[in-house]
């Protein structure tokens, strides 16, 4: 029962750099998101997404993509990588909204040097 | 939209003492509310979550949270901390998607 999967767990990009953030889940939900963490200040929604094929933006959008191809993944796409962007991303799942708590992943650790 | 603030942004308790952190949302209707609890190092974890029904709702690890809707509070209370309750704490209120708290850090003094 693996619930949420991220990969990977911490990595270290120069700036410029472009990365993608892997997130997996098994329980068939349909809506899956991205935050971030940093210190003090909570989570911010990155992109969510309702569905296959569907995605929207967040709080803080810029210098992120994604894409939902599947019910199972959800891949967040750094493509020139800033030192902003340092922080501990979270996925998330849920069933639907509404009602329904989100089940999480152990977090991508990621420093922009 | 839905808000959500905590007012605690970093609390300090010795073990055994009693706990309450506060939440608030701005606006009533149909509500349902989360706690979710992050230990160092680890990811959110729901804490305890209402949906109706009897406003004080029990969670895991002792904890309980009380939801008014009069006052728009669904504050978190423990009534004996331990040194492993050391954590963040996340009030939620789901929108179209759910809406965090900026969190509060409890660190429990063994």
């Amino acid at each position: 029962n693996a619930g949420v999967t991220q990969t990977p767990k911490f990595r270290i990009l120069k700036i410029g750099q472009s990365m993608t953030l892997q997130c997996a889940q098994d329980m068939n939900h349909n809506y899956m998101y991205w935050y971030r963490q940093d210190p003090g200040m909570g989570l911010k929604l990155i992109y969510y997404s309702v569905g296959a094929g569907i995605t929207d933006k967040g709080e803080v959008p810029n210098g992120y993509n994604v894409s939902r191809s599947t019910t199972e993944d959800f891949p967040l796409r750094l493509e020139l990588a800033a030192p902003s962007q340092t922080s501990v991303y979270f996925c998330a799942s849920s069933y639907s909204t509404g009602g329904q708590p989100q089940h999480f992943g152990d977090g991508t650790r990621l420093s922009i040097l | 939209a839905q808000s959500v603030s905590q007012h605690n942004h970093h609390v300090i308790l010795s073990e055994a003492a009693s706990l309450e952190l506060g939440c608030n949302y701005s606006y009533g209707g149909t509500v349902n509310l989360f706690w979710y609890v992050q230990y160092p190092g680890q990811h959110l974890q729901l804490l305890l979550k209402y949906f109706s029904g009897d406003p004080l709702v029990k969670g895991i690890k002792g904890f309980e949270a009380e939801f008014i809707k009069s006052k728009f509070s669904f504050n978190l209370r423990k009534p004996s901390v331990q040194w492993s309750d050391t954590a963040e704490y996340f009030c939620a209120v789901p929108d179209d998607k759910i809406i965090f708290g900026k969190g509060t850090r409890l660190h429990i003094l063994p």
